[in-house]
């Protein structure tokens, strides 16, 4: 009863430093979205894919580039971390398109820290 | 483009006392609307949705939500709180054709005191 699980869900890294987080779902999915979540401001879309090897922008895609190679799998990348990046990184998925019937699961989040 | 407006950042009500939180939405036509509970440390969880039909939904733990068209609204309700009620709640709206993406609102902290 996994659902969607995030990897890893602690970080610190130190600017310039780059990383992937990872977002596995087991619910045969097709949507797959990365969320940051900071204070005051909700959630913002960051980068979705509507299937194995689509990608799109969302709401706030700058410094960060997405993969989705496998239909379970959606990888967050950051190449050059910066300390306006520090956030809670949020993974979620659904069976079809999210403002049509179907609602997003969301994983526990990955708490992220630049210095 | 759709948006989503809660007005308020914090509610603290007593246990056992009803809790209203409010959200306003904005979309050219039927929206979907849905809210989440967010519990500290934990991802969202869906609480209802609204897609469409009869305008007053039930959801898990207790809550309803109401459709007001006219009002552009989607409020939350719960007659009755309890302590483990406390969270963080987001409502979203999705657009009903054309568009993969849902619209967070900013959030309403829900704090209940004893």
């Amino acid at each position: 009863n996994a659902g969607v699980t995030q990897t890893p869900k602690f970080r610190v890294l130190k600017t310039g430093q780059s990383m992937t987080l990872l977002c596995a779902q087991d619910m045969n999915h097709e949507y797959m979205y990365w969320y940051r979540q900071d204070p005051g401001m909700g959630l913002r879309l960051i980068h979705y894919s509507v299937g194995e090897g689509t990608t799109a922008k969302g709401e706030v895609p700058d410094g960060y580039n997405v993969s989705r190679l496998k239909k379970q799998n959606f990888l967050l990348g950051l190449e050059s971390a910066a300390p306006s990046q520090t956030s809670v990184y949020f993974c979620a998925s659904s069976y079809g398109q999210a403002g049509i019937n179907q609602p997003q699961h969301f994983g526990d989040g990955t708490r992220l820290s630049i210095l | 483009a759709q948006s989503v407006t809660q007005p308020d950042i914090h509610i603290t009500v007593s246990e056992g006392a009803s809790l209203e939180l409010r959200c306003n939405y904005s979309y050219g036509a039927t929206p979907y609307l849905f809210w989440y509970v967010q519990s500290p440390g934990q991802g969202l969880q869906l609480l209802l949705k609204y897609f469409s039909g009869d305008t007053l939904v039930q959801g898990i733990k207790g809550f309803e939500a109401e459709f007001k068209r006219s009002q552009s609204s989607f409020n939350l309700r719960k007659p009755s709180v309890h302590w483990s009620d406390a969270a963080e709640y987001f409502c979203a709206v999705g657009a009903s054709f054309g568009n993969e993406k849902l619209t967070f609102g900013t959030g309403t902290r829900l704090t209940i005191i004893p």
